[in-house]
């Protein structure tokens, strides 16, 4: 079955360490993957995305994920890390046949200390 | 990418009764869909608003409790009926552009009494 875990339910930094948020999938195939950002009281916000090509993809506000198909990962990177970055973040799969359905992850929800 | 907004950005219900949340957006677009995000919880996907045909409900979700109307590429509205306190959540409509993409309005935060 398709499934995308994100297996930090909560993960804390401070401000200024790198982060790197966890994402697997399980797909048929190749999928089209995405990550996602809400911040407090707000909609999702489109981080980036990956279809095919370059592996490494690089997103606004300085995000950045790498799509590891021998892994089945998809994990999202920031080399240092804003007290603004404190939001929830999804992970979703996205089926590659034209029905825009997406599969999210449970999300995880970083903290920032001053 | 499209701007959406969504009308009521939030309200507080009594149960029993019905709300109908707007979904707007800036540009023609053949995909909306309409999902929901418990307290807490990541989003499930309630359903596919189809222009000028009847929504398609996933799983758990059916049109007497979501009905959902799509009267044009633009427009949408989703209607939350009979509430009760487990209907207390966000609502959020997005909308599938290119490359299968999806980009979602602000939620609208529902809270039943």
């Amino acid at each position: 079955a398709q499934s995308v875990t994100q297996p930090d339910i909560h993960i804390t930094v401070s401000e200024g360490a790198s982060l790197e948020l966890r994402c697997n999938y399980s797909y048929g195939a190749t999928p089209y993957l995405f990550w996602y950002v809400q911040s407090p009281g707000q909609g999702l916000q489109l981080l980036l995305k990956y279809f095919s090509g370059d592996t490494l993809v690089q997103g606004i506000k300085g995000f950045e994920a790498e799509f590891k198909r021998s892994q089945s990962s998809f994990n999202l990177r920031k080399p240092s890390v804003h007290w603004s970055d404190a939001a929830e973040y999804f992970c979703a799969v996205g089926a590659t046949s034209g029905t825009y359905k997406y599969i999210f992850g449970t999300g995880t929800r970083l903290k920032v200390l001053a | 990418s499209a701007v959406i907004s969504q009308k009521p950005s939030r309200d507080i219900c009594q149960r029993g009764t019905s709300l109908t949340i707007q979904c707007q957006v800036d540009s023609q677009v053949t995909m909306m869909f309409w999902y929901r995000q418990q307290p807490g919880q990541s989003l499930t996907l309630i359903a596919t608003a189809n222009q000028g045909s009847e929504a398609t409900y996933e799983s758990g979700f059916v049109i007497d409790k979501f009905p959902i109307s799509r009267p044009n590429l633009t427009f949408s509205t989703l209607t939350v009926s009979n509430m009760s306190p487990e209907d207390s959540s966000i609502y959020l409509c997005s909308v599938g552009v290119r490359q299968e993409t999806q980009y979602f309005g602000p939620g609208t935060r529902l809270l039943v009494l």
